[in-house]
């Protein structure tokens, strides 16, 4: 595998369910970011991490918890969502510290019924 | 407030022609700037960018201008090619920390054979 990676591509899932967004690097990256993409709005960056430490969080809500194991990879867990949340969820990763170019994983499109 | 701002929701040209594609910023601490391109089904790939001790860039085919006091950005396209059929991001940043970037909502380019 190369560049970044998503999985999974799609997810439909109801209001109850709980599941998870996974993401994977393989640039040697250090810092890895979330970002939502809904229908004619622009990206909106979620979380970051840098360094294995989360030092962005945009106000999002609690139904979304990120985790980041490793500089390798980077989760999105999700739970109790609403319709609203249906969107397409980018992940991208560069290096730390500023004027980086951020290289962008194919995104999960997400359904919530 | 969306501080980048892109326009033109879209833009046609045909193909050996010049396409200029613009953004607009209102944060004057952004000192670094990208532009990406997103085909369907795939993550923003990365394009050129430019910082702000400079107003222009140039790489191939691309060229993008910075205007500082008018907080403004374009990218020309030159020679336009069918296969630059896509949707173009703007994106900011105040290259501090891990590089948190603010993005327009994009504008799609045609090419037209």
């Amino acid at each position: 595998e190369t560049g970044v990676t998503q999985t999974p591509r799609h997810l439909v899932m109801g209001m109850t369910n709980k599941k998870s967004l996974k993401c994977e690097q393989h640039l040697g990256h250090n810092a890895m970011y979330w970002y939502k993409q809904s229908a004619k709005k622009p990206l909106e960056l979620m979380f970051v991490y840098s360094l294995e430490e989360r030092v962005e969080n945009n106000s999002v809500p609690s139904r979304f918890s990120p985790e980041c194991p490793n500089s390798s990879h980077l989760f999105l867990h999700l739970h109790t969502l609403q319709p609203e949340d249906s969107a397409l969820y980018l992940c991208a990763s560069s290096q730390a510290g500023g004027r980086y170019e951020q290289y962008f994983g194919p995104g999960t499109r997400l359904t919530v019924t | 407030d969306q501080q980048v701002k892109q326009n033109s929701p879209s833009l046609s040209v045909q193909e050996g022609r010049i396409s200029i594609l613009n953004c607009d910023y209102t944060n004057s601490m952004f000192d670094y700037f990208l532009w990406y391109k997103k085909y369907p089904a795939e993550g923003p790939t990365f394009l050129i960018s430019i910082s702000s001790i400079k107003d222009k860039n140039e790489d191939g085919r691309f060229t993008v201008f910075l205007n500082k006091s008018a907080k403004h950005l374009s990218l020309h396209i030159v020679p336009s090619q069918p296969g630059d059929s896509a949707v173009y991001f703007c994106a900011a940043s105040a290259g501090t920390g891990a590089n948190n970037l603010f993005f327009g909502t994009g504008t799609r380019l045609t090419v037209i054979p």
